[in-house]
């Protein structure tokens, strides 16, 4: 079984600074785990996964995450925000890559401030 | 490729009627998922398709839900007799899987119910 604790359901920074979304997972099988993005209204498009080999992992707009087994962490960082970073943000975990059945964190709404 | 699609984007029904909602997936995707988003939550997994087969559903499905995917294309999503809880975003997501390999899932913008 798998899942995942989002800590912090709002996260503020200013624009410039460094975001830091943490996920911290659970799960009795090798996880593959992603961060997803939602604008309001709208679907989840994927940041990026991990999968297996190379522990940190790069996405889109300039996000990255580093696998930590041994803190079975999964935090999503950027180092300058932007204001169109602005939206909801969620890790996911799966412990089965073929079945893709994702089990969500709660979310963390991130907002920037100019 | 137009990504994942899904119809109706909103629905707005009164409790007790039947909604049905459409997903038209990737073409070449043969796994098809059904996720249900409440407010200020996180997607739960429903149930998925591996082409024309159901082969998971989740026990948040309860029996006034039904999901079909005749011949292994769209899906299909029915809520009978609506309560005021069924109000929420349903996702669709497709993937290509083939045994334990494959792609990640995609999602569409999904539709939003609510029930009044």
């Amino acid at each position: 079984a798998q899942s995942v604790t989002q800590l912090g359901s709002h996260v503020s920074v200013s624009e410039g600074a460094l975001v830091l979304l943490r996920c911290n997972y659970s799960s009795s099988v090798p996880p593959y785990l992603f961060w997803y993005v939602q604008y309001p209204n709208q679907g989840l498009q994927l940041l990026l996964k991990y999968t297996t080999g190379a522990t940190l992992v790069k996405g889109i707009n300039g996000f990255e995450a580093e696998f930590k087994k041994s803190e079975t962490s999964f935090h999503l960082t950027k180092p300058s925000a932007h204001m169109s970073d602005a939206a909801e943000y969620f890790c996911a975990v799966t412990g089965e890559w073929g079945a893709q059945k994702l089990v969500f964190g709660q979310g963390t709404r991130l907002t920037i401030n100019p | 490729d137009t990504g994942v699609s899904q119809d109706p984007r909103h629905k707005i029904t009164k409790r007790g009627q039947n909604v049905t909602f459409r997903c038209d997936p990737i073409s070449e995707h043969n796994r098809l998922y059904w996720y249900r988003q409440t407010l200020g939550q996180g997607p739960e997994f429903l149930t998925y398709f591996q082409n024309e087969a159901q082969l998971e559903k989740s026990r948040l499905l309860s029996d006034r839900f039904s999901a079909e995917r005749p011949k292994g294309s769209f899906s299909t999503l029915e809520i009978q007799r609506t309560e005021q809880g069924d109000s929420a975003m349903y996702l669709c997501a497709s993937s290509l899987g083939r045994g334990g390999e494959g792609t990640e899932a995609f999602f569409g913008q999904g539709t939003r119910l609510t029930v009044v």
